[in-house]
């Protein structure tokens, strides 16, 4: 069966440090993997994505990590600030069909404190 | 940030009433979804669209229907809103090319049928 699975479920660190958001996935066959920030009461936006032949893609203070092999991805936060306080969510697309269909996490909802 | 639009971001009815949920891009996409969206949930797919007079029905089984009379709306109906149709609904739209497709986001409609 098809699934991501996201862990921890939720998190609070405290402003200016960092954290890593940790996502584990048996889709296939896999075509690729983004992590979406959705904050409280908005539509989710797409901050980074994947495909097989990456490891590592970076924008701005988040770095996501692929292994394909085990079949994990990673989503470090760096330098935490109030703003990243949303749900992190993990989205894996198959190439099963000509939708690519997206699997979806539950998300890490991360808080930051000041 | 993405333009796509949802209406009304919030709204409570009563139990047996007709609703329309909006939602609108100007981006030009061909593929639009909805997708619902429990708290602390995964998003589950209603139904998807490849283009004009096209609409197909998603992974989570759902009484509403949809339409796809323009490429730039993409309207939700439920002909007789019940409580367990409370959620928060999101519509989302991608260009359909390259094996990104990276999919847009509104800001999503929370729906309370009391």
């Amino acid at each position: 069966k098809n699934q991501v699975e996201q862990s921890p479920q939720s998190l609070i660190i405290l402003e200016g440090k960092n954290c890593t958001l940790q996502c584990n996935y048996t889709v296939s066959p896999f075509s690729n993997l983004r992590w979406y920030k959705q904050d409280t009461g908005r539509g989710p936006v797409s901050l980074t994505i994947m495909t097989f032949s990456e490891n590592t893609k970076s924008n701005g203070r988040y770095t996501a990590t692929l292994d394909a092999d085990t079949k994990q991805s990673s989503l470090h936060i760096t330098a935490s600030q109030l703003s990243d306080s949303a749900s992190y969510i993990c989205v894996v697309s198959d190439r099963g069909s000509t939708l690519g269909r997206l699997y979806f996490g539950r998300g890490t909802q991360l808080t930051v404190w000041p | 940030e993405a333009d796509i639009y949802q209406t009304p971001r919030y709204l409570v009815i009563g139990t047996g009433k007709k609703i329309t949920l909006e939602c609108s891009q100007t981006m030009g996409h061909d593929k639009m979804y909805w997708y619902q969206q429990d708290p602390g949930m995964e998003l589950h797919l209603i139904h998807y669209s490849y283009g004009v007079n096209s609409t197909e029905k998603g992974d989570l089984s759902s009484e509403s229907t949809v339409s796809r009379i323009r490429t730039e709306h993409f309207p939700l109906t439920l002909e007789s809103a019940r409580p367990s149709h409370t959620s928060q609904y999101l519509c989302a739209s991608s260009d359909g090319t390259g094996k990104e497709d990276t999919q847009y986001f509104g800001p999503g409609t929370r729906l309370t049928v009391l």
